[in-house]
């Protein structure tokens, strides 16, 4: 089956514009989470969607940043008047949290967003 | 808080084991995990290893789990040229009910043939 795919896979922006990024997860998965990876760093948790719960936005690092999932489908982030710190590779996972065992994530090949 | 600790990088020859560290602070951590991530791929779930749990091997795959010390090593035998890639350790977040993983910088594992 498909895995988690994730559009645009490299976005050019300029400073001072919006852009909104898209993550298709596997479908059934409940579980759904975003990440950020600057160059040369780990990842750095974004936000976290489970089912119909209110999402946990705690690793948002401004008001900028946004994210809604419609469902247990597509979610979109979208990251207002970008800054040039705000590039970096933006990860996208999904898993079917109902699982209590291990908490495998399977991960999205990403979107490279570099703002000029 | 949650920090996860990696050397940056490690070349090893081809054929030779590779051994890749990791320390963790959370010590109520559940499980520990090992990811792959390859040039232009998403990260790849490698192995994981319960935390009550001191030794786990899959194949070429030697996860050893240190609690007391809070030390994670991934060891892999007989290293190939495709094993090249940046590995990340990471740990469940508790005590917040939130799922995500904290992961560590990476270690970048380059293989020479």
């Amino acid at each position: 089956g498909a895995g988690v795919s994730q559009s645009p896979s490299n976005k050019v922006t300029e400073k001072g514009k919006d852009v909104e990024l898209r993550c298709d997860p596997i479908s059934g998965h409940t579980a759904l989470y975003w990440y950020r990876q600057r160059l040369g760093q780990g990842l750095e948790f974004l936000i976290y969607f489970q089912g119909n719960s209110a999402p946990d936005k705690s690793g948002l690092p401004s008001d900028r940043f946004s994210a809604e999932r419609t469902g247990e489908s597509v979610s979109t982030l979208t990251i207002q008047r970008t800054q040039q710190e705000d590039s970096a590779v933006y990860l996208c996972a999904s898993n079917p949290v109902e699982s209590t065992s291990y908490n495998e994530q399977f991960f999205g090949p990403g979107t490279r967003l570099t703002v000029l | 808080g949650e920090d996860v600790e990696q050397s940056l990088f490690l070349s090893v020859r081809e054929g030779d084991s590779s051994v890749i560290n990791c320390t963790y602070t959370d010590s109520s951590s559940t499980y520990l995990y090992w990811y792959k991530q390859e040039p232009g791929a998403g990260l790849q779930l490698l192995t994981y290893i319960f935390s009550n749990m001191d030794m786990k091997q899959d194949q070429r795959l030697t996860v050893l789990l240190n609690k007391k010390d809070k030390h994670l090593s991934l060891r892999i035998a007989d290293t190939q040229t495709g094993d090249s890639a940046i590995y990340f350790c990471a740990e469940s977040m508790r005590g917040t009910g939130r799922r995500a993983l904290t992961f560590g910088s990476g270690t970048r594992l380059q293989v020479q043939p």
